[in-house]
């Protein structure tokens, strides 16, 4: 049980392109859905919280204006990058979590931006 | 700040051995801990959890210890294979589940 997809698992794309990734909770209903960001060899960075149909809260210093999420259903969630920059380029990563379910963790989308 | 940390970066392995992966956190008050494991390209995956008024907790090879006088914990690995090689989390998990992760192991199995 609890599992979580994540969509698409690699997108390339060139400067300015707004990209969308899609995070699902496939047997459980997420209350809470968390986005992070993750460079290499280092540990998860927190970006953002969304609680179903809530505005997200942002991490400090994460653009709200350029990472845009959605959490519109329990089970799924949608974070766009806007007018995506090389240095957006990283490794994203969602996780879905309820009030009987710790998060666990999608498959993660690799970013590059050309 | 409280934070969860871990004493080694990378732990090396023979394949049939076991390992063990330790973690250090700071907040006394913390009740409820996660490991998880990440391989190369994926998200983190679940492995085990432990709360706080237990003291030990098995799952399938593996163990988790919770020594909350020296707050401690550590993660055992029985009989380690090759797939066991990936990268280790320890989280403590909060309020509304926002997690606090360690810095992560890695752990290498030698054939």
């Amino acid at each position: 049980g609890a599992v979580v997809s994540q969509h698409p698992s690699w997108v390339i794309c060139k400067s300015g392109t707004s990209v969308k990734i899609e995070c699902r909770s496939l047997d459980f209903q997420a209350t809470t859905m968390f986005w992070y960001r993750q460079f290499p060899k280092q540990s998860l960075m927190l970006m953002a919280t969304s609680n179903e149909g809530s505005k997200a809260t942002y991490e400090q210093g994460v653009e709200k204006d350029k990472f845009l999420i959605n959490h519109a259903s329990l089970t799924l969630s949608t974070l766009t990058v806007t007018s995506a920059h090389p240095e957006d380029s990283s490794f994203y990563i969602c996780s879905a979590s309820s009030r009987w379910q710790p998060q666990h963790f999608g498959d993660g989308t690799r970013l590059s931006i050309l | 700040g409280e934070s969860v940390g871990l004493h080694l970066p990378t732990l090396s392995v023979q394949e049939g051995d076991n390992s063990i992966i330790n973690c250090a956190y700071s907040n006394s008050a913390s009740d409820y801990f996660i490991w998880y494991k990440q391989e190369s390209g994926k998200g983190p995956q679940f492995i085990i959890d432990i709360r706080s008024n237990m003291d030990k907790r098995q799952g399938q090879r593996v163990t988790v210890l919770l020594n909350k006088t020296v707050k401690h914990l550590s993660l055992q690995i029985a009989a380690t294979q090759p797939g066991d090689s990936a990268v280790y989390f320890c989280a403590e998990n909060n309020a509304g589940n926002m997690l606090t992760f360690g810095g992560g192991t890695r752990l290498m199995v030698k054939p």
